[in-house]
Formats: structure tokens, sequence, C-alpha cells
């Protein structure tokens, strides 16, 4: 069984200001581990990825996460948040070899100017 | 461009009509997927497939159909059977089997009338 909890419906931040974006997993098997992002009325867009190599994942945009076993946590950090960065973020876990995809229920990033 | 359409962007039907959505990609990926994304659920998996002609039940296949009878394409149709269609519906596709990221098309908004 596997599942993913966003811990965050609604995340507001000032432009300039750091950003964590929560999200805790549970996954019988080794787990991959994505974050996504989302503007309106948009497609997804992978942002980074975690496969069993190393714990710190850097992304595009600036973003990363670190994967953390012992609390079985992939959090999205960003050092600076921008007004581009406002979407919706999703994380994601699928336990490596298995098909099954499960989505976070999402996150949605504000950013005040 | 390598990537993934759908079409169309937006649709109307109206109740007890069937309707169909189209999926293109030309990444060469076998494995292919259709979501349903409603606010604050995340997204949901409707259909997969691996292989061509061939196609498994997600989470939520009740009124919806799909067949595969190309690689690069996975129509999936909304038939009258769903009671409640209204939604954006999302088309991904990824590489081989689980652990690999999905490519997401830009989804399909369907409107009930």
């Amino acid at each position: 069984a596997q599942s993913v909890t966003q811990l965050d419906s609604h995340v507001s931040v000032s432009e300039g200001t750091p950003v964590l974006l929560r999200c805790n997993y549970s996954s019988s098997y080794s787990p991959s581990l994505f974050w996504y992002v989302q503007h309106p009325n948009k497609g997804l867009q992978l942002l980074l990825k975690y496969t069993s190599a190393a714990t710190l994942v850097k992304g595009i945009n600036g973003f990363e996460a670190e994967f953390k076993k012992s609390e079985t946590s992939f959090h999205l950090t960003k050092p600076s948040a921008h007004m581009s960065d406002a979407a919706e973020y999703f994380c994601v876990v699928t336990p490596v070899g298995y098909q099954k995809v499960t989505f976070g229920t999402g996150t949605k990033l504000q950013v005040i100017p | 461009d390598g990537g993934i359409t759908q079409s169309p962007k937006y649709l109307f039907r109206k109740e007890g009509q069937n309707v169909t959505l189209s999926c293109e990609q030309n990444l060469n990926h076998d494995a292919m997927y259709w979501y349903r994304q409603d606010p604050g659920q995340g997204l949901r998996l409707i259909y997969y497939s691996q292989i061509v002609n061939d196609f498994q039940k997600g989470d939520i296949a009740e009124g919806y159909s799909v067949s595969r009878e190309k690689k690069e394409s996975f129509p999936l149709t909304v038939t009258s059977a769903q009671k409640n269609p209204t939604a954006f519906y999302l088309c991904a596709s990824s590489i081989g089997r689980a652990g690999n990221e999905q490519f997401f098309g830009p989804g399909t908004r369907l409107t009930v009338l």
C-alpha cells in the first residue's frame, strides 16, 4: 500500500522569501518520489524526482527537495520565491518497479508582491 | 518537438451523449495514462496502458472506456454512464514501467450542459 499527504492545501509567501511545501509519504516498497507543478488550466510539469540516488535532489527553477527516509518526508523548498512560482504543486509517490502512481491532493502556492 | 497533445482544449456535451477525448504522443513511450482532476482532489487515475492493445482500469474507470490500437494514441471515451463527467482530463505517458516520470499533455476541460 502507498499514500502521500501534502500537509498544506494553501501556502502564501512574499516574493523573495523562502518556500516550503511539505509532503509525507508511505510505501511498502522503495519509492520513487516526484514533485510536479501545474499552472492554471495547464498540464503538469516535472520539477524534480528522487529515485534512490542522492537524497538532496535539485530541480528546475531553483527548487530542491530532500528525501528523509526516517521521517518519510520529501519536502519541496526554494530559497527565494518569484511571482512566476504561483501555481499548484503535487507530490507523487510510486514504488520502484510498479506501475501504481499516487498523487497528493496538491498545494496551491500564492506569492504576494 | 516531442510531446503530448490533447484535443480539444474545451469540450461541451449534453447529458446522455458520449464524447471522445484525443491523446497523441510522439515520445515513443510505451505507457500512457488518463487522469481526471477535480478541485481539491488531486489527480485520479481512470485507465492506463502499458503496451498496444492492452489497458487496465484505474481507480475510477466506471463510465469511461479506452482503446490502444496504436502506440502513439490513447483516446478516452466518456460515456453517458458517467454520472458526473464535468472535470479537467489529463493524459500522460512514460517510458516503460513505474519509477519513471510521466509527461503530461495540456488537458481537456469537459463541461456537461
